[in-house]
């Protein structure tokens, strides 16, 4: 049974900071993972999707790179802001098309 | 597209009524999951659908839950009878299966049973 751990489970920092947000899962056979971004009483919004074949993927001040073989992946946020708080959840998903969700990293960026 | 619409977006019921939320997922998209989020569990998949057919339910909790999807515009899932323990937030998400497509998410609807 596929399970994702997030670690930091919370990240408070000072605005300007570099960033390393971490996700294992113990099954390296998926199809791709993904980054997600959830802002308090809101819907999760895909920042970055690494296919499995991928060793990283760029949008922006982000970040994400991919270690199948030793499951797991990274989030990058370069030069953080204060709109960047809010909690991150990487998802993998195997060839049953289900997303199986890590536990979230909550980040706050402070000014 | 307005994205993955859900309805509606607060739901306050009393323990034993009937409670349906509604999906309505992105055009053209051909899988469709509901997610079930609470502080204790996190994010749960109750169950998905792929071209409007049920494909995993095995996270749906109970009998006093069902989903259906009559057409590729529309979902829903209902609780009959709702209990206090059912207060969550729900999510409907869409994405277009067999693809390296992202998954859209709803704004979540949060049901509060009393």
């Amino acid at each position: 049974k596929q399970e994702v751990t997030q670690i930091p489970a919370a990240l408070s920092v000072p605005e300007g900071e570099n960033l390393v947000l971490n996700c294992s899962f113990t099954d390296s056979a998926i199809y791709n993972l993904q980054w997600f971004r959830q802002d308090p009483g809101k819907g999760l919004t895909s920042l970055l999707l690494i296919q499995s074949s991928q060793r990283e993927q760029t949008s922006g001040r982000l970040n994400a790179s991919l270690d199948k073989s030793s499951g797991r992946s990274t989030l990058y946020i370069a030069a953080s802001q204060p709109g960047d708080s809010a909690t991150y959840l990487c998802a993998v998903r195997g060839n049953t098309d289900k997303l199986i969700f890590g536990t979230g990293t909550r980040l706050q960026v402070f000014p | 597209d307005a994205g993955v619409i859900q309805s509606p977006r607060h739901e306050v019921t009393e323990m034993g009524q009937e409670v349906t939320l509604r999906c309505k997922p992105i055009s053209g998209h051909n899988s469709l999951f509901w997610y079930r989020q609470t502080m204790m569990r996190g994010l749960e998949l109750l169950i998905y659908f792929n071209n409007n057919v049920p494909i995993d339910d095995s996270g749906m909790p109970e009998d006093r839950f069902s989903a259906k999807m009559p057409n590729a515009s529309f979902s829903t899932l209902k609780i009959q009878p709702s209990e206090p323990r059912d207060s969550a937030v729900y999510f409907c998400a869409s994405s277009l299966a067999g693809t390296s497509g992202r998954d859209f998410f709803g704004q979540g609807t949060r049901l509060t049973v009393v």
